[in-house]
């Protein structure tokens, strides 16, 4: 069975900080790797994913992620937040079993970022 | 492109009630999600669809939910009778079929149950 765990349920950081949010999977199998963002009162959307290849990847606002089959690890980090990146993120695995993907998702890190 | 719709966004409703969902996915997505998602936790995937087909309902309370794709498009999600632990919001996502493709999420419809 897979598992993933959000080491942070809370990150509080001041403005144009450094951030990184831990993430953390279990699997038996090759897995997919996502980070998704929900700003308040809305869905969920795709910050970043990991399928293959190079092992650092990056968002369009700045975020990067690496993935560390060694240590399971799929971190999230931003070399300067922005008082807008104040939202939930989540951590999410998937493999890919019997013709279809099973996203299991971890319990989230609320980002704060304060001026 | 039209992301994916759901509705109501909000329904308030005492227990034992019934209530329903509704979505619709992105056009040509042939894999549809619902996720139950309580205050402070992640997502929790209740149902998935491939087509009109159910794939993957484990994790759906049978005796109280109940979920249908018609025709392969929409769907709906049904609560009957409602408890309190049922207080959440229910998202609905959509995708193409293959390994590791990126599910699109709804609003989602939050549900209070007094």
């Amino acid at each position: 069975a897979q598992s993933v765990t959000q080491l942070d349920s809370q990150v509080p950081v001041f403005e144009e900080a450094p951030v990184e949010l831990r993430c953390n999977y279990s699997s038996s199998v090759s897995v997919y790797l996502f980070w998704y963002v929900q700003y308040p009162n809305q869905g969920l959307q795709l910050l970043l994913k990991y399928l293959s290849g190079s092992t650092l990847v990056e968002s369009i606002n700045g975020f990067e992620a690496e993935f560390n089959k060694s240590q399971t690890s799929f971190h999230l980090r931003k070399p300067s937040v922005h008082i807008s990146d104040t939202a939930e993120y989540f951590c999410a695995v998937t493999s890919f079993s019997g013709g279809y993907n099973k996203l299991i998702f971890g319990a989230g890190t609320r980002l704060a970022v304060h001026p | 492109e039209a992301g994916v719709a759901q509705s109501p966004r909000y329904k308030i409703i005492e227990k034992r009630q019934s209530v329903a969902f509704w979505c619709n996915p992105i056009s040509g997505h042939a894999t549809l999600y619902w996720y139950q998602q309580i205050l402070g936790q992640g997502p929790k995937l209740l149902i998935q669809f491939q087509n009109n087909g159910v794939v993957d309902d484990s994790q759906l309370p049978k005796d109280r939910f109940s979920a249908e794709r018609l025709k392969g498009v929409d769907s709906t999600l049904k609560i009957q009778p409602a408890k309190l632990e049922d207080s959440a919001v229910y998202l609905c996502a959509s995708s193409s079929t293959g390994r590791g493709e990126t599910q699109y999420f709804g609003p989602g419809t939050r549900l209070l149950v007094l």
